[in-house]
This record gives structure tokens, C-alpha cells and sequence, in this order.
């Protein structure tokens, strides 16, 4: 089974701060990679599909990239609403999650 | 607009079996450009994939889970199901049910979330 290494898994930020959250597999995965976020009491939403397509409706200052076994998520300017728990998916060979990034306030 | 609705039983006895039925609406379990999955949550951790199902009816399981778990479809009331079997305490969790687009894009659609606890 590919595992899914995310790191850090949890960091502190300010608002305007640049994020960047990295996630490591096991195996080469081509781009078959997604982005989460999550807000308590929340299900997860999908950011970023295939390593760096931007979901429908999702702000320009996610960017995701990219590929073979290195993913990089980065939030540009970070916004109040950003903060969250943030996760990585493999999906090119059944799914695996990564371990889960919380971004917090400083 | 796609929704997903998870429910079944709040409280599972350990050593029992978890059962939960998702619903779809907006939008059709048949089709071949689908999985359909569960994925759970225990309070205060991460997300694990449990498993998927297409309309063709092939499963696909998280290897840790394979032994105890069962999805299903039932097209005819545009439903899927997960059964968890032996349960105990650990399986505690909120279980979300999800779509994945074959190929494209894991998981876009998610139901709200379930909350199943497991105690005697």
C-alpha cells in the first residue's frame, strides 16, 4: 500500500503569511494527488485535483505542485478563513491519506 | 447540486456490526465515471480511507480494513452501503460517505458525516 508522509503536521501563521505544506509518497504517483481542507465539525473540501488543477470556486492563492513522489501545497497570503486542517490524497492506486497539516494562528 | 446523506445507528455495541447507507441525490449512482466511497474520521484525528465502490459493482478496500468490511450499491434507491464487522472501540469515528471521478478528481462530494460510537 503507497503511504502518504505530510509535513509538518502543524505550523503557525500569520494573516498575509506564505504557507507551504509538503506531502511525500512512498512510490511515484504520477500526479495523482489532491489538496483538503477541513474546518472542525466539518467534511473535508477538495482544493486541488491532480496535483495542481485548482478546484471549481477555490481562491487563486492555493497552488498546488508536484509530481512522481514530491507535492507541495502553498497558500499565498494567507487569509483569517484559511486557517484549518489541511490533508493530501493518493489516488493512483486506491487512496491514502496523509497524516494532516493544522495551520493555527501566531 | 449533488448531495450525499449518511445514516444508520449512532451507537454500536463492540464485537457487533456497524452498518451505514448512503443516499444520493441530485444526481445518478449509475455511472461508470464514479467510485463511491467511505472514508472515517476518529474524534481529534486524521482521515482513512475504508473503502470504494463502482456502479459496476467492483470493490475496493483499505487493506487494513479488508477483513471486516463490505460495501454495497443498491441503485434502484440510489443508495450505497458499508458494513464494518467485530467492531470495538477504536472503529469510533465520524464515517463520511464521498464521490470520486474516475481518473480526474478523488473525492469532490462528501456527505455531513455520521458520528457512530462504539460502547457497550
Amino acid at each position: 500500500a503507497i503511504q502518504m508522509t505530510q509535513s509538518p503536521s502543524s505550523l503557525s501563521a500569520s494573516v498575509g503569511d506564505r504557507v507551504t505544506i509538503t506531502c511525500r509518497a512512498s512510490q511515484g504517483i504520477r500526479n495523482d494527488l489532491g489538496w483538503y481542507q477541513q474546518k472542525p465539525g466539518k467534511a473535508p473540501k477538495l482544493l486541488i485535483h491532480g496535483a495542481s488543477s485548482l478546484q471549481s470556486g477555490v481562491p487563486s492563492r492555493f497552488r498546488g505542485s508536484g509530481s512522481g513522489t514530491d507535492f507541495t501545497l502553498t497558500i499565498n497570503s494567507l487569509q483569517p478563513e484559511d486557517f484549518a486542517t489541511y490533508y493530501c490524497i493518493q489516488d493512483y492506486d486506491l487512496w491514502t491519506f496523509g497524516q494532516g497539516t493544522k495551520v493555527e494562528i501566531k | 447540486q449533488l448531495q450525499l446523506q449518511e445514516s444508520g445507528p449512532g451507537l454500536v455495541k463492540p464485537s457487533e456490526t456497524l452498518s451505514l447507507t448512503c443516499t444520493i441525490s441530485g444526481g445518478s449512482i449509475s455511472s461508470s465515471s464514479y467510485y463511491w466511497g467511505w472514508i472515517r474520521q476518529p474524534p481529534g484525528k486524521g482521515l482513512q480511507w475504508i473503502g470504494s465502490i463502482h456502479y459496476s459493482g467492483s470493490t475496493y478496500y483499505n487493506p487494513s480494513l479488508k477483513s471486516r468490511v463490505t460495501i454495497s450499491l443498491d441503485t434502484s434507491k440510489n443508495q450505497f452501503s458499508l458494513n464494518l464487522r467485530s467492531v470495538t472501540a477504536a472503529d469510533t469515528a465520524v464515517y463520511y460517505c464521498a464521490r470520486d471521478i474516475a481518473g480526474t478528481h478523488p473525492f469532490d462530494y462528501w456527505g455531513q458525516g455520521a458520528l457512530v460510537t462504539v460502547s457497550s
